[in-house]
C-alpha cells in the first residue's frame, strides 16, 4: 500500500492529453514539493518534473506537472507512442521523515 | 560522462548478505546525498534508505532498520547498500540515484542491480 495514490493505469490516442494525479495528505504534497519519473520497460526510472512544475533540460514541453493542496497531477498532451511507460510521483514525507512514493501508472498508447 | 554505476546482478540463498555498490562518475560524490530504492518485478519503486556522503550517516525506512546498512568512501566516490537475512521478498532491483543539490528530487539514476534470492 503506497502512500501516495496514485491510479493503476490510463490510455489515450496518439495526439490527446492524458492525466495522472497523486493524492497525499498534509504531511507530504501539502507540505512538500512532488517530483515525477518516468519509467520506460525495463528502465531505470528518469526524473521527469521536480519541484512541482518544472522540467529539466531535454524534458519536452509535452510534460507539464501541477500542485494544489494535498494532490498533484502530471499531464502529457499529444501523446505519442514512447510516452508508453510507468509514471511515478514522490515526494517528502514529515512524518516520517523520509520520501514517499506512488504506486505508479502504467500509460498506454492505443 | 554523468552517472552512477552499479554492480552486477547476485543470486544469494536465504539468510545471506549482498552489498550493492554505486559508483559515482563525472561529478563531486561529495555533494549529493545517495539514495537507494528497490522494485521486485512487476511492483512500484519502495524507498530502503538514504546517505549522506559527508558525514555517512545513513537513514532507514522503517521496515530495513536492523537489516540495511549504507556506507560510503569518498576515497573512490562509491555508496554501498548491504542486505542480510535475505529472504525471498527481497528478490528485486536495487536502484541507486542521486539527489540534488538544493532539491528534495532525485536527478541522476543508476541502471539497477537485479538481487535474486533462491535456495
Amino acid at each position: 500500500q503506497s502512500v501516495l495514490t496514485q491510479p493503476p493505469s490510463t490510455s489515450g490516442t496518439p495526439g490527446q492529453r492524458v492525466t495522472i494525479s497523486c493524492s497525499g495528505s498534509s504531511s507530504n504534497i501539502g507540505s512538500n514539493t512532488v517530483s515525477w519519473y518516468q519509467q520506460l520497460p525495463g528502465a531505470a526510472p528518469k526524473l521527469l518534473i521536480f519541484s512541482n512544475n518544472q522540467r529539466p533540460s531535454g524534458v519536452p514541453d509535452r510534460f507539464s506537472g501541477s500542485k494544489s493542496g494535498t494532490s498533484a497531477s502530471l499531464a502529457i498532451s499529444g501523446l505519442q507512442s514512447e510516452d508508453e511507460a510507468d509514471y511515478y510521483c514522490t515526494t517528502w514525507d514529515d512524518s516520517p521523515n523520509g520520501w514517499v512514493f506512488g504506486g505508479g501508472t502504467k500509460v498506454t498508447v492505443l | 560522462q554523468v552517472q552512477l554505476v552499479q554492480s552486477g546482478a547476485e543470486v544469494k540463498k536465504p539468510g545471506a548478505s549482498v552489498k550493492v555498490s554505486c559508483k559515482a562518475s563525472g561529478y563531486s560524490f561529495m555533494n549529493h546525498n545517495i539514495i537507494w530504492v528497490r522494485q521486485a518485478a512487476g511492483q512500484g519503486l519502495e524507498l530502503v534508505g538514504w546517505m549522506s556522503p559527508h558525514n555517512i550517516k545513513a537513514r532507514l525506512a522503517q521496515k530495513f532498520q536492523g537489516r540495511v546498512t549504507m556506507t560510503g568512501d569518498s576515497s573512490i566516490g562509491t555508496a554501498y547498500m548491504e542486505l542480510s537475512s535475505l529472504r525471498s521478498e527481497d528478490t528485486a532491483v536495487y536502484y541507486c540515484a542521486r539527489g540534488a543539490q538544493g532539491g528534495w528530487y532525485f536527478d541522476l539514476w543508476g541502471r539497477g542491480t537485479l538481487v535474486t534470492v533462491s535456495s
